[in-house]
């Protein structure tokens, strides 16, 4: 199965931009790269994905690199309510077409004001 | 508003004890998924439904039952089989036909063991 790599842990400070790296070297040409976030005691929810050119949205951009390796997260201006765990995922290539997404323990964000 | 619930959001198990925990959307998704999160860990797929009257097990299914008997709902039982409960359980949805993916999450059922 495709595995990511992300630290465990990050500071930001308020207003400032956040870049997140995910590893992800055995990528399959078909994986999709996602991000979710999850904020304390609540579901995850989607934050943006992208296959290979990069991805702007309301919430984040996505960064991919060219050979797919690696990609970055980036909150352009971070807010207290951007503190949360944030989970870099690969659609598990190893059931085809079902829609099974691995979470690992995910990238804890923490904004300092 | 569309969107997932899932039901009580603390629920207490005593010792023996079966319990069931609540799931239902109307986003009109046909595939439903349920994962468990120990604290400080990712999430674990238990079981998924991708149509319904059809469900597989996912990773840690040992210990739970669940059914899909309507496209809105994929109710989980939390077994006396099941001797580590203690976790909080996460129900999801999305539409398989999108390629992107994208799972919506409920807001969680927290379950203790009394």
């Amino acid at each position: 199965d495709a595995k990511t790599t992300q630290p465990n842990s990050m500071e930001s400070n308020e207003e400032e931009p956040v870049h997140l790296p995910c590893n992800h070297s055995t990528i399959s040409g078909t994986d999709y790269i996602h991000w979710y976030r999850q904020l304390p005691s609540q579901g995850p929810e989607y934050v943006i994905h992208g296959l290979t050119s990069n991805v702007n949205n309301r919430m984040a951009s996505l960064a991919i690199a060219e050979d797919r390796k690696s990609s970055t997260l980036i909150l352009h201006r971070a807010t207290l309510r951007d503190a949360a765990v944030y989970y870099c995922i690969l659609r598990d290539t190893k059931y085809y077409g079902n829609n099974r997404l691995a979470f690992g323990k995910g990238n804890q964000v923490v904004v300092i004001p | 508003d569309g969107g997932i619930t899932q039901s009580p959001k603390y629920l207490f198990r005593k010792e023996g004890q079966n319990v069931t925990l609540s799931c239902e959307q109307n986003l009109n998704h046909d595939a439903m998924y349920w994962y468990r999160q120990d604290p400080g860990q990712g999430l674990r797929l238990i079981y998924y439904s991708q149509i319904v009257n059809d469900f597989q097990k996912g990773d840690i299914a040992e210990g739970y039952s669940v059914s899909r008997e309507k496209k809105e709902s994929f109710p989980l039982t939390v077994t006396s089989a099941q001797k580590n409960p203690t976790a909080f359980y996460l129900c999801a949805s999305n539409d398989p036909g999108q390629h992107q993916e994208t799972q919506y999450f409920g807001p969680g059922t927290r379950l203790l063991v009394l």
